[in-house]
């Protein structure tokens, strides 16, 4: 699996637009982008995942860069309960997801 | 509630000792993975099972085993337990044998060892 770089924490004001960068510079052409949370000590939640194309849920969006060397995580209208570790995971879907160390988020008033 | 069931949700025991984490996954998930979370560890993958069966291995001390049972839930064993072993253990499940179709993590089990 493609080794992935995250900052280790960002801010974002409540109600403003959370954007958590992920570079992967070394992932492969049958290599997805996967994004999950951890809110402080609960099992982590996925998000989203994509692999080349851009995509959107009830929770958030993902914008992959054409070349696919890196993506963006979009939480559009933060709120304190966004508070989390958010990780991003490039695999293949092989047998396991393996977590670096994420971005600690943290939404503030 | 994720789905996925995770007994007991703390534990504090004694160094030596024996303990077992029980798993059940959500329904129709045919695979569950163990993982463990220590403070300066982060999220460590241990082992997975799919259908009953062993599919892959991660950071798994000798002293740790696991089986998956015909009713597709899960048993973490931990054995001559160390102060260092204390962690967040969590399970995950999936419906297919690989990470495709995203995992649904249970809520954890805080071991605690004293």
């Amino acid at each position: 699996d493609a080794k992935t770089t995250q900052p280790p924490s960002m801010d974002c004001a409540e109600g403003r637009a959370a954007n958590l960068p992920c570079n992967h510079s070394t992932i492969s052409g049958n290599e997805y982008v996967y994004w999950y949370r951890q809110i402080h000590s609960q099992g982590p939640q996925y998000i989203i995942h994509g692999l080349k194309n851009n995509e959107t849920n009830e929770m958030a969006s993902l914008i992959i860069t054409e070349d696919r060397k890196s993506s963006t995580l979009i939480l559009p209208h933060a709120t304190l309960r966004d508070t989390a570790v958010y990780y991003c995971i490039v695999t293949g879907g092989g047998n396991k997801l393996t977590f670096g160390t994420g971005t600690q988020l943290k939404v503030e008033l | 509630d994720s789905g996925v069931t995770q007994t007991p949700k703390h534990l504090i025991t004694a160094t030596g000792q024996r303990v077992t984490l029980r798993c059940s996954p959500r329904s129709g998930d045919l695979s569950v993975y163990w993982y463990q979370q220590s403070l300066d560890q982060g999220l460590q993958f241990l082992i997975q099972y799919y259908n009953g069966e062993e599919r892959a291995k991660g950071n798994i001390l000798e002293r740790f085993s696991a089986q998956q049972f015909p009713d597709l839930h899960s048993e973490l064993n931990l054995s001559s337990l160390e102060l260092g072993d204390s962690a967040l253990y969590f399970c995950a499940s999936s419906v297919s044998e690989g990470a495709f179709y995203g995992y649904t993590f249970g809520s954890g089990t805080r071991l605690t060892v004293v």
